[in-house]
């Protein structure tokens, strides 16, 4: 059974860069699917940010391009987002997950969710 | 990008009721590419239907979905005590994916 674990500092000052893993367990990410990044802001809705295939193929939400860096270590079974230049709007819950699509293309929506991350962007 | 409104807000209904949550689309949504989500309190979302009304591994037949161009429905045909949660829509026709609102469903 696939498992994902997000992890990350909790705290990020405004300005500054969100990082942020996910470690996969039960499954080697280099064997398929499309992995990515929700997030939740307190008490709002869903919003997709990235996502990244096995190949390191990347595809990215226009609201988040420019700022959004999602890659992959497959030799640590990981994959990775970087937010940058944060701000108190990118406060959120972010969840790590993974594309029903196990090849060709991503279909965006996601079956296996991590428990998610609070991160907080405050000085 | 496709906006989707769920309705109502909040749904107050008792164990054994059956609930009928709507998701509306502002563009048509292609080949039912339409998903629906529960989340419980510090939980992550719970894929139960995909493709508008198949539903997911493990989900139980008391939960369906129903199939439209922009209007699509989530029915719970006898609500279980965990069943109380909140419930997003998402389409995932055009990029970038987007999900609705959600609807709460409670006691």
């Amino acid at each position: 059974q696939v498992h994902l674990q997000e992890s990350g500092p909790g705290l990020v000052k405004p300005s500054e860069t969100l990082s942020l893993n996910c470690e996969v367990s039960g499954y080697s990410i280099i064997n398929g699917y499309f992995w990515g990044w929700v997030r939740q802001a307190p008490g709002r809705g869903l919003e997709w940010i990235a996502s990244v295939s096995h190949s390191a193929y990347t595809y990215y939400s226009p609201s988040h391009k420019g700022r959004a860096t999602i890659s992959l270590d497959t030799s640590k079974n990981r994959f990775y987002l970087n937010l940058s230049s944060v701000t108190a709007a990118d406060t959120a819950v972010y969840f790590c997950a993974r594309d029903a699509a196990f090849g060709g293309s991503p279909l965006y929506y996601f079956g296996h969710w991590g428990q998610g991350a609070l991160v907080t962007v405050s000085s | 990008e496709i906006v989707l409104t769920q309705s109502p807000g909040t749904l107050s209904l008792s164990p054994g009721e059956r609930a009928t949550l709507s998701c509306r689309a502002s563009q048509t949504v292609y080949r039912n590419f339409l998903a629906w989500y529960q989340q419980k309190p510090g939980q992550p979302p719970r894929l139960l239907i995909y493709d508008a009304s198949r539903r997911a591994t493990g989900i139980p037949d008391r939960f369906s979905g129903s199939e439209s161009e922009t209007d699509f429905t989530l029915t719970i045909s006898r609500l279980e005590p965990e069943d109380f949660a909140v419930y997003f829509c998402q389409q995932y026709s055009k990029s970038p994916p987007t999900f609705g609102p959600g609807t709460k469903v409670d006691v």
